[in-house]
């Protein structure tokens, strides 16, 4: 069965660094997401990302982020500058259509531990 | 906006117990909802999904049925197993143009004891 994989599965990183996070969606798939989970906390919606460019953000995805799709398979979530509040789970996820009827499917996970 | 309230755990059951986990939500537009499962070390795995409402979604033994007068999509569990042991976590997407974003509730951390 395809699925959505991830790399790396933990990242460790010192504060001001840059990081990049990557994803290979599932191959047919046209919608991409990021989302991320801070320990204990609910998991958040980042980005959505469709035709090559971004369709939606939230307020948490500032200057300091940005996703490219570099090859047609890769998808990546970049933090230009990373800082301690950054720490979290990031969960890549694609979907095949439009319409929520079609299933988001997630990846294992990146935990980005910032120090 | 759009929001999802579960309720908090963790919630620790015995074997073959009843499982129920409430959620309630808010939404601006007419939301399909959710249930996901995260398994200890794994990502999130869509378990059923209810797109209007009373609409049950059902996969696994586990059941929750669409509420619109309610807003609620309680996910229920006649009889547990210790592989059920997970987080679950509730969630919505509202229909519009820009990508369907999913919207979750804190997470459940179910535990079954043997």
């Amino acid at each position: 069965e395809p699925e959505v994989t991830q790399t790396p599965s933990h990242q460790v990183t010192q504060m001001g660094q840059e990081v990049i996070l990557r994803c290979v969606p599932i191959s047919n798939h046209l919608y991409f997401y990021w989302y991320r989970q801070i320990l204990g906390q609910k998991v958040e919606f980042l980005v959505s990302f469709y035709n090559n460019e971004i369709s939606e953000k939230s307020e948490i995805f500032d200057d300091q982020f940005s996703v490219e799709r570099p090859d047609g398979s890769n998808f990546t979530l970049k933090i230009r500058s990373t800082k301690l509040e950054d720490s979290a789970m990031y969960f890549c996820a694609s979907r095949l259509l439009a319409g929520s009827n079609n299933e988001q499917f997630f990846g294992p996970g990146t935990r980005l531990t910032v120090l | 906006g759009n929001s999802v309230t579960q309720m908090e755990g963790p919630v620790t059951l015995s074997e073959e117990a009843f499982l129920t986990i409430n959620c309630t939500y808010t939404a601006t537009g007419y939301p399909s909802l959710f249930w996901y499962v995260q398994y200890p070390g794994e990502g999130l795995q869509l378990l059923l999904k209810a797109t209007k409402a009373d609409d049950k979604g059902s996969n696994k033994g586990f059941e929750a049925t669409y509420r619109k007068e309610t807003t609620s999509f309680h996910l229920e569990k006649g009889s547990v197993q210790v592989s059920d042991s997970a987080v679950y976590f509730c969630a919505l997407s509202v229909l519009q143009a820009a990508g369907n974003k999913l919207t979750f509730g804190g997470g459940t951390r179910v535990l079954v004891k043997p």
